[in-house]
């Protein structure tokens, strides 16, 4: 069974830089798009950004773009959220998610995909 | 990209039927068929429901069905049963990017 397993908890301090994980178990990685998507404490799911691990495209959230890099390394599977100067509030859960998700004609609908395979997260937690 | 809107909170009794909506734009909801529905547990991770606007995953009940008209896609939830209580979000590509919802907390009474 594919899975995406993802790095464990985080403590960090304002200002400190960070980088987090994503690892498809499977032989697929370049074939899928993946996103990030975070949940603060008890709140709701927001979308951080995408990239097609083929290429390393990006897209960004304008909430998030220029706070945070996303990036693959091929080599090993993984997918990377990072950033170079943590914010108290920056804490909070982050999942990564495969976009799956094929188009009547058979074609990888890419980004468009909905959100199919999912981590089971990484709490970040940021305080002095 | 602002997020979808959904209603905070639906309740129903067991064996009714609940729909929660999500309102996005003609940029989003209205413009593409790529809205999908997650539900997720406390301390869990969110699992797709319904993808494509109407499409049920492998072993998902189909007592959860969608449908979308105009800039509102619907989530409806029929037969209620107590393991339906959960958060659910909704979710639209959107061109350059992917949005949520605001999420909707079922409750079973």
């Amino acid at each position: 069974e594919v899975q995406l397993v993802q790095s464990g908890a985080e403590v960090k301090k304002p200002g400190e830089s960070l980088r987090i994980s994503c690892k498809d178990s499977g032989n697929t990685f370049t074939s899928y798009w993946i996103s990030w998507v975070r949940q603060m404490p008890g709140k709701g799911l927001e979308w951080v950004g995408r990239i097609d691990p083929s290429d390393s495209y990006t897209n960004y959230s304008p909430s998030f773009n220029g706070h945070v890099t996303i990036s693959v390394d091929t080599s090993m599977s993984t997918a990377y959220l990072q950033w170079s100067s943590l914010k108290a509030s920056d804490t909070a859960i982050y999942y990564c998610a495969r976009h799956d998700g094929f188009h009547s004609t058979g074609y990888y609908l890419g980004e468009a995909g909905y959100f199919g395979l999912w981590g089971r997260g990484t709490r970040v937690t940021v305080s002095s | 990209q602002s997020a979808l809107t959904q209603p905070a909170s639906v309740s129903g009794s067991v064996g009714q039927s609940i729909t929660i909506s999500c309102t996005g734009t003609s940029n989003d909801v209205g413009a593409y068929n790529y809205v999908s529905w997650y539900q997720q547990y406390p301390g869990q991770a969110p699992k797709v429901i319904i993808f494509d606007v109407s499409n049920r995953p492998s072993g998902v009940s189909s007592r959860f069905s969608g449908s979308k008209s105009g800039n509102t896609a619907s989530l409806i939830i029929s037969g209620l049963q107590a393991e339906d209580e959960a958060d659910y979000y909704c979710s639209s590509y959107a061109n350059s990017a992917n949005v949520f919802g605001s999420g909707t907390r079922v409750t079973v009474l």
